[in-house]
């Protein structure tokens, strides 16, 4: 196991709706990572979070917001929910400024389905 | 064009056999490269990073051609748990491109 926690494990909600999802960090590292993953693609890049800033966004729109706290742990908000935001979202964690600072550590996921 | 591009699969092998997925990435200044493998309803789990130099883990090995920019990964006399869908990943500027996986089926 990774040691990257995430809850809940399961969310339906419907459209227009908002969403808190949430990541705890393996012990020791120090930045997070969120991805969403459609049924049959890969997951795709959503942001990520080192020392409780934004460290790079993917292509997707401000209604997908974040945070990280003191202790590095992460929460992904989507507001005004839609359709297509139905999928699994992972968060990763890992250690920037190390020499292993590019390898990331998936938590089991969040699967969300709105209606 | 997508960041990185994958062969869906699947690939159908029996058991023993040696199997190869190749990866193509878009951006000449991606800075690492990793193949993860990810069971069906599962997360993602690293399988490694893929350096310039090539680099082997058991029956497994990873190439970084950045010249022609793709990566590679060879596994060898393969098992039934090798069963499994496999993501390669590109990083440029610290945002993760993962492909859209290859598919592998092991067959006794």
């Amino acid at each position: 196991e990774t040691g990257v926690t995430q809850s809940p494990t399961h969310l339906i909600k419907t459209r227009g709706q908002q969403v808190t999802l949430r990541c705890s960090s393996q012990s020791g590292h120090n930045t997070v990572s969120w991805y969403q993953q459609a049924l049959g693609q890969g997951p795709q890049f959503i942001f990520q979070y080192y020392r409780e800033e934004e460290n790079g966004r993917g292509n997707f729109p401000p209604r997908f917001s974040g945070l990280q706290f003191p202790n590095y742990s992460s929460e992904l908000n989507v507001n005004a929910l839609e359709l297509d935001d139905s999928a699994l979202y992972l968060c990763a964690s890992s250690l920037v400024g190390t020499s292993l600072g590019d390898t990331q550590y998936f938590g089991p996921g969040t699967r969300l389905t709105v209606l | 064009r997508k960041e990185v591009e994958q062969d869906p699969g699947p690939f159908n092998v029996p058991e023993g056999a040696t199997v190869a997925f190749n990866c193509t990435y878009s951006n000449s200044a991606s800075q690492s490269f990793f193949w993860y493998r990810q069971d069906c309803r599962k997360e993602p789990k690293l399988l490694m990073s893929v350096y310039s130099s090539g680099n082997e883990d058991g029956r497994f090995t990873a190439q970084l051609n950045r010249a022609s920019q793709y990566i590679s990964l060879l596994i060898r006399d393969s098992k039934l748990s090798d069963s499994a869908t496999y993501l390669c990943v590109v990083n440029n500027r610290r945002k993760f491109y993962f492909g859209s996986g290859t598919k592998l089926n092991v067959k006794p």
